[in-house]
């Protein structure tokens, strides 16, 4: 069975500063990882993910997350956020080859202050 | 383009009554699932369908029935609603394949008395 932990629940910070959200998983098979997004009463959008190939992915409006197989990590990063990034945000895995079925993480909260 | 919708958004039920939640998905996938999401417990799967006519349980099937009789349809039924179901339920749909995303509706609040 897959897990997914986010160590921080909630994330404050100043506009324009660097910030990481935190996720480790556990799988005793391989996976395939996500970032999602969740903007207030929306449903959830992916962000980015990590298939295979290098461990370094990005998203469209600056987000990056690296794959780390060492420390079953894929920390989320950002060097400078704007208002605009303070949702919540979701890591999830799914086992390769099987049925598409997504283990979320409980959610960080980022709210991003002037 | 619409994607995945979901009615109604907002609802509020007495505990033993039933209802039933909709979604509709216009992009001719093949998987479909239904979720809770709960404060701090991230989304949790409750069913999940691999197709038209297939269903399956997911991590807190209990209290929950879900019904595919149309690919671009997937329904999800509580018998009798309890506090414990208060929640937002989330469908999301794909193409298949567990390396594609999950395209999410925006979700339905529904509150049990």
């Amino acid at each position: 069975a897959q897990s997914v932990t986010q160590l921080d629940s909630q994330v404050p910070v100043f506009e324009e500063a660097p910030v990481e959200l935190r996720c480790n998983y556990s799988s005793s098979v391989s996976v395939y990882l996500f970032w999602y997004v969740q903007y207030p009463n929306q449903g959830l959008q992916l962000l980015l993910k990590y298939l295979s190939g290098s461990t370094l992915v990005e998203s469209i409006n600056g987000f990056e997350a690296e794959f780390n197989k060492s420390q079953t990590s894929f920390h989320l990063r950002k060097p400078s956020v704007h208002i605009s990034d303070t949702a919540e945000y979701f890591c999830a895995v799914s086992r390769s080859g099987g049925y598409n079925k997504l283990i979320f993480g409980a959610g960080t909260r980022l709210a991003v202050h002037p | 383009n619409a994607g995945v919708t979901q009615t109604p958004k907002f609802r509020v039920l007495k505990t033993g009554q039933s209802m039933t939640l909709l979604c509709a998905q216009d992009m001719n996938h093949e998987y479909m699932y239904w979720y809770r999401q709960d404060p701090g417990m991230g989304l949790r799967l409750i069913h999940y369908s691999v197709g038209e006519g297939t269903t399956a349980k997911g991590e807190v099937p209990d209290g929950y029935n879900v019904s595919r009789l149309k690919k671009q349809n997937f329904l999800l039924g509580l018998e009798s609603a309890a506090p414990s179901q208060t929640s937002v339920y989330f469908c999301a749909s794909t193409s298949g394949g567990s390396n594609q995303p999950q395209h999410f509706g925006d979700g339905t609040r529904l509150s049990i008395l």
